[in-house]
């Protein structure tokens, strides 16, 4: 089945400055690659998507590129704020139609 | 519309007890989904359900786990004898066209076994 890397498992940055979170994935027909946040204690939510007929996506401060050839797709976040606080997770749509996070990225933005 | 809803929102029981987990879908959704989250595993997707039928129930770790949807507006997951390892907090969501889409996700279920 599909296995989704995602790095760094923690990343502490100042605020205004930008964020980096990179995902790789293994099967070559995932398709569908969205971004969740989860805040502590909520339920993950959609932030940004990409699929596999895109490069890249940009939605306001935050931006996904997706390089197919080397299967790894990345988040970017732009001017963060102390709210951009929150475990980020990756995930990739494999040929068997079934859903597969990464492991997640704790976001720290210091005021 | 109230978006997913699950129930309980916390689950306290001592092992070997039977835990009964409920979800109602956002409505006109076709594709229901429950996963586990800890520490350890992340989120993981235990099964889904297409237009109230099971479509991949791979990720169901045991037989002590079991799932169903008797109809569009509610589903369970249901352990028994439950474990201490049971220990999570299960989410249910929901979507339109499965995973190709964005899921919508319920509060989720904090379960504990003592």
């Amino acid at each position: 089945g599909e296995n989704v890397e995602q790095h760094p498992s923690t990343l502490s940055v100042q605020e205004g400055d930008s964020a980096v979170i990179k995902c790789t994935y293994s099967d070559s027909a995932s398709n569908y690659f969205p971004w969740y946040k989860q805040e502590l204690g909520k339920r993950p939510q959609l932030i940004i998507d990409i699929r596999s007929n895109v490069g890249e996506k940009k939605d306001q401060r935050i931006a996904v590129t997706l390089n197919k050839t080397a299967k790894h797709f990345s988040l970017h976040i732009t001017e963060t704020q102390p709210e951009d606080s929150a475990v980020y997770f990756c995930a990739a749509t494999s040929s068997n139609y079934k859903l597969t996070f990464g492991k997640g990225t704790l976001l720290t933005v210091n005021p | 519309d109230a978006g997913v809803i699950q129930s309980p929102r916390h689950e306290v029981t001592e092992m070997g007890q039977e835990v009964t987990l409920r979800c109602k879908p956002i409505s006109g959704h076709d594709y229901l989904f429950w996963y586990r989250q800890t520490m350890m595993r992340g989120l993981e997707l235990l099964i889904y359900f297409n237009n109230n039928v099971p479509i991949d129930d791979s990720g169901m770790p045991e037989d002590r786990f079991s799932a169903k949807m008797p109809n569009a507006s509610f589903s369970t997951l249901k352990i028994q004898p439950s474990e201490p390892r049971d220990s999570a907090v299960y989410f249910c969501a929901s979507s339109l066209t499965g995973s190709l889409n964005e899921q919508y996700f319920g509060p989720g279920t904090r379960l504990t076994v003592t």
